[in-house]
């Protein structure tokens, strides 16, 4: 069985710029969520989709958003890059029901902004 | 709001010795708590978990016991191998989403020949 996919791997933007990332999840798996993962904050939570409706959201600014399509491919976006938004984003995704938390996660876009 | 507490590391150990990584959170209600791992060059995967007060949640060696008394979920291994070289990030499920976890900062282990 194929694991969660992250694309691209690596990818280096410039201040200002925007970023588009894609996930795509364990075949039957509808629920999909990101974090994002940092030296100095770890790793936090920025949003789950499930069914193509977003269900859970962190405490990032709304230059951070994300949506999933009906296949339960997700895509996250970051607008207006900032220095800070340097990280290693990872996508997870899950079954629903009786194994809550028990997530699948990729193994990370690495976003640096110069 | 939530949070995980997790000793900092790093720590390096010898191989054979007895592994203990502490883990303590602050929740309302009675989250779910995980052991994750992070091995070199791979995304993070499940170690183990307990879901109610006085669970041992065990695997691979690894056993870890959801205390609801102290808060706290300490991951142990009686005799690590060098592969169990990797950065342990304790976890609990946020009861506002079913799939929001909250995380420790992780802690890198060592273990050498």
């Amino acid at each position: 069985k194929a694991g969660v996919t992250q694309t691209p791997r690596y990818l280096i933007k410039t201040r200002g710029q925007q970023v588009t990332l894609s996930c795509s999840p364990i075949s039957g798996h509808r629920s999909v969520s990101w974090y994002q993962q940092t030296p100095g904050q770890g790793l936090q939570f920025l949003f789950e989709y499930f069914s193509e409706t977003q269900r859970n959201k962190g405490n990032f600014p709304g230059r951070f958003s994300g949506r999933q399509f009906s296949n339960s491919r997700s895509e996250m976006n970051v607008s207006t890059l900032e220095l800070g938004d340097s990280a290693l984003y990872l996508c997870a995704s899950s079954s629903v029901g009786r194994n809550t938390g028990e997530l699948f996660f990729g193994e990370g876009s690495r976003l640096t902004v110069l | 709001g939530n949070s995980v507490t997790q000793m900092e590391g790093p720590v390096t150990l010898s191989e054979e010795a007895f592994l203990t990584i502490n883990c303590t959170y602050t929740a309302t209600g009675y989250p779910s708590l995980f052991w994750y791992v992070q091995y070199p060059g791979e995304g993070l995967q499940l170690l183990l978990k307990a879901t109610k007060a006085d669970d041992k949640g065990s695997n691979k060696g690894f056993e870890a016991t959801y205390r609801k008394e102290t808060t706290s979920f300490h991951l142990e291994k009686g005799s690590v191998q060098v592969s169990d070289s990797a950065v342990y990030f304790c976890a609990l499920s946020d009861l506002g989403g079913a799939q929001k976890l909250v995380f420790g900062q992780g802690t890198r282990l060592t273990i050498n020949p």
